[in-house]
């Protein structure tokens, strides 16, 4: 089975505070997705990566930067966080073109 | 541009009862379509996938969908719902080619089911 983990399940930050977000994946999948889940929004595309040190802006990137510097590992980074960014993010990956998309449990993150 | 739309945020159905959960979209040529679950505080799930070949698709857990070109629509169902299936289901879609396939998902409908 395809495994996608994300480094906390909750997490609690202070505004203006660093916050990194780790996604690993183990199916050698090129593609990895971050996400971000707000009530009555449902999913918005934040950034996503088909390869390694590859990197596309998606529908929300503003006050977001991503890593990629191993295949199975995608990191989401809130450069100086605030409260708007508290929210659920959810990381995925799968292959290349885009088909089914393997999800990580989430992480919620509340920003104070 | 791509989109998706599930009309409903809600859909109450009563254990035993069919269950429809709908979908609309828009996409250039012929699109790849997908359905998703995510139970409380959990990722999202794959259920089913259409791509090409027959329009009835079947997935896990006992779900289908029927993807129908005409209505742009593709309908998740289950004969016979239960308890369990209370959750949320989103509705994903992208084009064929061409631009960064990236899917779009809809923004969730949030099943209920009653004992």
């Amino acid at each position: 089975d395809v495994k996608v983990t994300q480094s906390s399940r909750y997490l609690v930050k202070r505004t203006g505070e660093k916050v990194f977000l780790e996604c690993v994946q183990d199916m050698d999948h090129e593609n990895m997705f971050w996400y971000r889940q707000d009530p009555g929004l449902g999913l918005r595309l934040i950034y996503f990566s088909y390869d390694v040190k590859m990197k596309e802006k998606g529908d929300i990137p503003e006050g977001y930067s991503v890593s990629r510097e191993k295949k199975e590992r995608f990191s989401l980074i809130l450069e100086s966080a605030s409260t708007n960014q508290t929210s659920m993010y959810l990381c995925a990956s799968g292959v290349w073109p885009p088909d089914t998309q393997y999800f990580g449990p989430g992480t919620r993150l509340t920003v104070l | 541009a791509q989109s998706v739309a599930q009309p409903e945020d809600q859909v109450n159905v009563a254990e035993g009862n069919p269950l429809t959960v709908k979908c609309t979209y828009s996409v250039s040529g012929n699109p790849y379509l997908f359905w998703y679950v995510q139970y409380p505080n959990r990722g999202l799930q794959f259920l089913l996938k259409y791509i090409t070949g027959d329009n009835l698709v079947k997935g896990s857990y006992g779900f289908e969908a029927e993807f129908n070109k005409s209505q742009t629509s593709f309908h998740l169902k289950k004969p016979s719902a239960l308890v369990s299936d209370s959750a949320l289901y989103f509705c994903a879609v992208r084009p064929p080619s061409g631009g960064s396939y990236i899917p779009t998902f809809g923004r969730g409908t949030s099943l209920i089911v009653h004992p």
